[in-house]
């Protein structure tokens, strides 16, 4: 059974372009988060997600972001005219149940 | 909204030795406390959970404890080897629900041989 999967590992984006991060679940998983964690600091809830819909988005910046779980195919998480302070690990956990999260190895941000 | 402290931030110990990461949390509806270790550019990995509906739980070396009353629990690392050098985070839930995990800031372990 693979685990969470992330791509791109390492992303560079430069001021004002967008980015886009991908999430595929663990097998038979359908629920997805999305966490960000800034160098040497905890992680902070942005997102949590069911397939096709959001169901709590209280940790995401109300502008340049957005997320969805679509019907088919990965858990995206999108970033529009990124700046600096958007570099970041960006992680998204899946579960079976809601509970215990598994993460996936993150998407390292770089915004020059 | 859920606050979870985490201490200490550093914690450096001999190989062989305990060690021991302590957490409050401040919303008494949480329920689901479990524990991460991240290797530096890793993944945080699920090391242990615990509910509320127990005090204690262990899995080999480590064990987890629970204060409902006082509101916090702690990871206790027992025969520390320099494997277990990482960053180990606490999170408090309200399980099943769906609530998110809030997070500690976390606890840099180092194990020195």
């Amino acid at each position: 059974n693979a685990g969470v999967m992330q791509n791109p590992r390492h992303l560079v984006r430069r001021r004002g372009q967008e980015a886009r991060l991908r999430c595929s679940p663990m097998k038979g998983h359908s629920h997805v988060y999305w966490y960000r964690q800034l160098p040497e600091e905890g992680l902070k809830f942005m997102v949590y997600l069911q397939k096709e819909n959001i169901i709590d988005e209280s940790g995401m910046p109300k502008e340049r972001f957005s997320a969805e779980f679509p019907k088919e195919g990965p858990s995206i998480l999108r970033i529009q005219q990124v700046v600096r302070g958007d570099s970041a690990a960006y992680f998204c956990a899946s579960s079976p149940t809601s509970s215990e999260q598994y993460f996936g190895p993150g998407t390292r941000l770089t915004v020059t | 909204g859920e606050n979870v402290e985490q201490h200490p931030s550093t914690l450096s110990v001999q190989e062989g030795d305990s060690a021991v990461i302590k957490c409050t949390y401040s919303d008494s509806a949480s329920n689901y406390f479990p524990w991460y270790k991240q290797e530096l550019g890793k993944r945080p990995q699920l090391i242990i959970d615990i509910r509320s509906n127990v005090g204690e739980k262990k899995d080999q070396r480590i064990a987890v404890t629970l204060n409902k009353t006082a509101k916090h629990f702690s990871l206790h690392i027992t025969e520390t080897q320099p494997e277990d050098s990482a960053v180990y985070f606490c999170a408090a839930s309200i399980a099943d629900s769906g609530y998110a995990l809030n997070f500690g800031k976390g606890t840099s372990l180092l194990v020195t041989p």
